[in-house]
């Protein structure tokens, strides 16, 4: 597609269970992040790739937080355990290198029951 | 830190009246700065960005903002705003220097605007 998408657009889930977050960046696109979007907040960021590799991960919360980009494309982000707290809009970006400014998702907005 | 800080968190102004928008930032180098507009449902879309050179950048949808180093500011402005601006604005600063070099973006916490007709 032209741009960046995310799926699911909605997930609901229980407290305590895992959810996957999946992110389809821009065909040709190497660099890729993730941020996490609270209520009345801006976008803080999680994780970011350069190819298939997570190069700067310090903005992951704790270690039920992961996430991976296999074949340095689609990523999935990863979150077990979940928490109330982790009720968020998930967004995702991608730029063409880690100097180009970045094209964002619709986001992901996970709600924890 | 870095840090951005966006002073208002909502402004009202009425249809074709002039807006500017605050940001200020803490960042230990020359800052590579963005503005991005963010519309109820929608991802956020770039409206400009700062690197380098001339200090008033053009963006988008008439929007322009003003690098000012002196003052660690980088305000948005248009001037003459129209209905379909209403949304939330967000600043953010880029962290292109150092060993990480990772272009992660660091955001205020964002303005809403409204529009009144």
């Amino acid at each position: 597609g032209a741009g960046v998408s995310q799926t699911p657009s909605n997930k609901v889930t229980e407290k305590g269970k895992y959810v996957e977050l999946r992110c389809d960046p821009i065909s040709g696109h190497t660099a890729l992040y993730w941020y996490r979007q609270s209520l009345g907040q801006g976008p803080e960021f999680l994780i970011y790739f350069q190819g298939t590799g997570a190069a700067d991960d310090s903005g992951l919360p704790n270690d039920r937080f992961f996430a991976v980009r296999p074949e340095g494309s689609v990523s999935t982000l990863k979150i077990q355990r979940t928490e109330r707290g982790d009720s968020a809009v998930y967004l995702c970006a991608s730029s063409l290198t880690a100097a180009g400014w970045q094209f964002f998702g619709p986001g992901t907005r996970l709600t924890v029951l | 830190a870095q840090s951005v800080t966006q002073p208002d968190i909502h402004i009202t102004v009425s249809e074709g009246a002039s807006l500017e928008l605050r940001c200020n930032y803490s960042y230990g180098a020359t800052p590579y700065l963005f503005w991005y507009v963010q519309s109820p449902g929608q991802g956020l879309q770039l409206l400009l960005k700062y690197f380098s050179g001339d200090t008033l950048v053009q963006g988008i949808k008439g929007f322009e903002a003003e690098f000012k180093r002196s003052q660690s500011s980088f305000n948005l402005r248009k001037p003459s705003v129209h209905w379909s601006d209403a949304a939330e604005y967000f600043c953010a600063v880029g962290d292109y220097h150092g060993s990480s070099n990772t272009g992660k973006l660091i955001f205020g916490q964002g303005t809403t605007l409204q529009v009144k007709p």
